[in-house]
């Protein structure tokens, strides 16, 4: 079956340090795979994608590269900021085109 | 105004009570799901529907019901809440033949 599976949080980083989110992926077929980011009092809001293997979401400093071979989607930003603080979750849309979340890892960077 | 819109916001009631949160869209998509977030377990599906004919049970629709009133309209029912559906409930949108899914706010649950 189809199934995500994301690094506990929570995560604590101070202004500017380099943000690893581990996530690993089961799936049959070919997913398309994704981070959504839910910021204090809101929804979920797609922060990149990405639908085949080796192609690298990213957007807003986020990067998240499709890793087949490793069954992985981590996501990564090279200088935080403290406006990033918010739940970010991995997700994939397998064959059915259902959606799979992960289990959310909350990130609070401080000044 | 929102694309996709929930209401109540919060609300908070008691064991037993029938309680129903609504969604509406203004993005036209034809899909519409019901998501449940609890601490520590993400997201799990609850109902989704592809359309006004279509309904469909997700992950976790035990004690649940829902109607898609029209196109635009998703609501979902608790016939006699219990305090273990306390949580934080989304409704989300999706086009199909599109993969993103649009989420609302989010309507907090609170049973007594």
């Amino acid at each position: 079956g189809n199934s995500v599976t994301q690094m506990e949080g929570p995560v604590t980083l101070s202004e500017e340090a380099f943000l690893t989110i581990n996530c690993t992926y089961t799936a049959t077929g070919y997913p398309s795979l994704f981070w959504y980011v839910q910021y204090p009092g809101e929804g979920l809001q797609l922060l990149l994608k990405a639908t085949k293997a080796d192609d690298k979401g990213s957007n807003k400093g986020f990067e998240a590269t499709y890793r087949k071979e490793t069954t992985s989607f981590h996501l990564e930003k090279g200088s935080v900021q403290v406006s990033d603080s918010a739940v970010y979750f991995c997700a994939l849309s397998g064959t059915g085109n259902q959606f799979y979340f992960g289990t959310g890892t909350s990130l609070t960077v401080i000044p | 105004d929102a694309d996709v819109t929930q209401t109540p916001r919060n609300r908070i009631t008691k064991t037993g009570k029938r309680i129903m949160l609504e969604c509406s869209q203004t993005k036209g998509h034809d899909r519409m799901y019901w998501y449940r977030q609890d601490p520590g377990l993400g997201l799990r599906l609850i109902y989704y529907s592809f359309d006004v004919k279509d309904i469909n049970k997700g992950e976790i629709s035990d004690g649940y019901s829902v109607s898609r009133q029209a196109q635009a309209k998703f609501s979902l029912s608790l016939e006699s809440a219990i305090p273990n559906q306390t949580a934080l409930y989304f409704c989300a949108t999706r086009q199909s033949g599109a993969n993103v899914l649009t989420f609302g706010a989010g309507s907090r649950l609170t049973v007594l």
